[in-house]
């Protein structure tokens, strides 16, 4: 299995512009989360999906950032405009529903730099 | 509130025993999980708790008091290889799957 894929792996941009951080979870799997970590505040959950439904987006920050998932093999997130507070790293997390305990596998992140 | 605390970071030696203790406060509880995550990479995934009580998984055992709010991950036998950030996680409640993470332990291991 290729794992959770993110891209791009780093971006750059200017304050103002549009950015979309992408997402494909581990096939078969319910869950997906989108993460934030800084130094400051560690990881940071800002929304999760089941089956392709977002279930709880209390941890996004504001109306800047969206998130999608067209299908259940797809998620983006969405920061416009972005601003440099927004420079962090974000991961996408993926699990199963597996009424048990669900450990959630991470992608390799997208390193965010915002000027 | 919701707080998970950690000491920063810690310090060993190859070869020793290191605790890593984390305590936490939350709105609710369904199981406590420790991710390790090495410089520049992702959280992979060591050990959860749901119960009270000890669970070993080779090196590494994870500990848990609901009643405490408080866990603690074992590591045995340290090496290098072990030095990295060590996170423990909250999950709130039946019915969620919000996860609270503490932000994390940098353990550094020694030769």
């Amino acid at each position: 299995d290729a794992g959770v894929i993110q891209s791009p792996r780093h971006e750059v941009t200017e304050m103002g512009q549009e950015v979309t951080l992408r997402c494909k979870p581990i096939s078969g799997h319910d869950y997906l989360f989108w993460y934030r970590q800084t130094m400051m505040r560690g990881l940071e959950l800002l929304i999760y999906f089941n089956n392709n439904v977002p279930i709880d987006d209390s941890g996004m920050p504001e109306d800047r950032f969206s998130a999608k998932m067209p299908n259940a093999s797809f998620s983006t997130l969405k920061i416009q405009p972005s601003e440099p507070r927004d420079s962090a790293v974000y991961f996408c997390a993926s699990s199963l529903n597996t009424l048990t305990h669900e450990r959630q596998y991470f992608g390799p992140g997208t390193r965010l730099t915002v000027t | 509130g919701q707080n998970i605390d950690q000491p920063t970071e810690m310090t060993a030696t190859e070869g020793a025993i290191v605790q890593i203790n984390c305590t936490y406060q939350t709105s609710g509880f369904n199981g406590l999980f420790w991710y390790q995550q090495h410089a520049g990479e992702a959280p992979t995934f060591l050990s959860y708790n749901v119960l009270d009580g000890l669970e070993e998984k080779g090196r590494f055992s994870s500990f848990l008091s609901r009643s405490k709010g408080y866990s603690y991950l074992l590591l045995k036998e340290l090496q290098m290889k072990d030095s990295a950030s060590y996170l423990c996680a909250v999950r709130e409640g039946s019915g969620t799957y919000k996860y609270i993470f503490g932000t994390g332990t940098r353990l550094k291991v020694l030769a």
